[in-house]
C-alpha cells in the first residue's frame, strides 16, 4: 500500500509557542490530504481537506487562523498549531489521496503535548 | 449530515472466540473502508469495499457489504490476541469526497 509519513511523531511544546506537523506521501503524488484529530480511544475527527495549491477547507468549529494547513506540494502538506494551549494538546493525524483514487492511506499520527 | 453508527463499541472476548462488528447508516456511501490502530499509531487500511452485497476475505477476517451500500459488517473468526485494537469503518462520501468514520470498536482478546 501507499505510504504516508508524519514529522515529528512526538512534540512537547510550551504554551504560546507554535508547532508545525508535516505529512509527506513517499510513493504517490497526494492531491488531496486530509487533517484529523484523535482523543484517547476515540474515532478520528476531520479537522481539514486540502488540496494541493489552494486554500484548506475547515471543517465546522476548527479555527482556521490557529490551525494553519499548506498543502504546497503533491507530497507535502503541513499544520501549523499557531499560540498552541493545554487543550491543543492530542493526536493529530493526516492521511492522503492519490488523484483517481478513493482510498485514504494515513501517516503514523504526531502526538502533541502542551505544557 | 451522514452519520455512521459503529457497534459494539468495546468488546473483550477470549482467545478462540469470533466476533461482528457492525456499521450502519442511512445514508448510502460510494465505498466503505476498514482500518485497524493501535495505540500511538496511525490506522492501517484492512480492506475497502465498493459494491453493494460485496464479501472480502482477508485470512480470518470477513467483511461485508451491505445490498444498499448502507451498511458493512466485520466478521474475525477465531480471534488471536495479535487481533487486538482499534477497528473504525469509515464510509467515503460521494458528495464531499470526505471519510464519514464510525466511533470505533475497541477490540480486547484475552489469551
Amino acid at each position: 500500500g501507499a505510504v504516508v509519513s508524519q514529522h515529528p511523531s512526538r512534540v512537547i511544546c510550551k504554551s504560546g509557542t507554535s508547532v508545525k506537523i508535516e505529512c509527506r506521501s513517499l510513493d504517490f503524488q497526494a492531491t488531496t490530504m486530509f487533517w484529523y484529530r484523535q482523543f484517547p480511544k476515540k474515532s478520528l475527527m476531520l479537522m481539514a481537506t486540502s488540496n494541493e495549491g489552494s486554500k484548506a477547507t475547515y471543517e465546522q468549529g476548527v479555527e482556521k487562523d490557529k490551525f494553519l494547513i499548506n498543502h504546497a506540494s503533491l507530497t507535502l502538506s503541513t499544520l501549523t498549531v499557531t499560540s498552541a494551549h493545554p487543550e491543543d494538546s492530542s493526536f493529530y493525524i493526516c492521511s492522503a489521496r492519490g488523484p483517481e483514487s478513493y482510498e485514504q492511506y494515513f501517516g503514523p499520527g504526531t502526538r502533541l503535548t502542551v505544557t | 449530515t451522514q452519520l455512521l453508527e459503529q457497534s459494539p463499541q468495546f468488546l473483550s472476548i477470549q482467545e478462540g472466540e469470533n466476533l461482528t462488528v457492525y456499521c450502519n447508516s442511512s445514508s448510502v456511501f460510494s465505498s466503505l473502508q476498514w482500518y485497524r490502530q493501535e495505540p500511538g499509531e496511525g490506522p492501517v487500511l484492512l480492506v475497502t469495499v465498493v459494491t453493494g452485497g460485496e464479501v472480502k476475505k482477508l485470512k480470518r477476517l470477513t467483511f461485508q457489504f451491505g445490498d444498499a451500500r448502507k451498511d458493512s459488517s466485520l466478521h474475525i473468526t477465531a480471534a488471536q490476541p495479535g487481533d487486538t485494537g482499534l477497528y473504525l469503518c469509515a464510509g467515503l462520501s460521494g458528495n464531499t469526497g470526505k471519510l464519514i468514520f464510525g466511533q470505533g470498536t475497541t477490540l480486547q482478546v484475552k489469551p
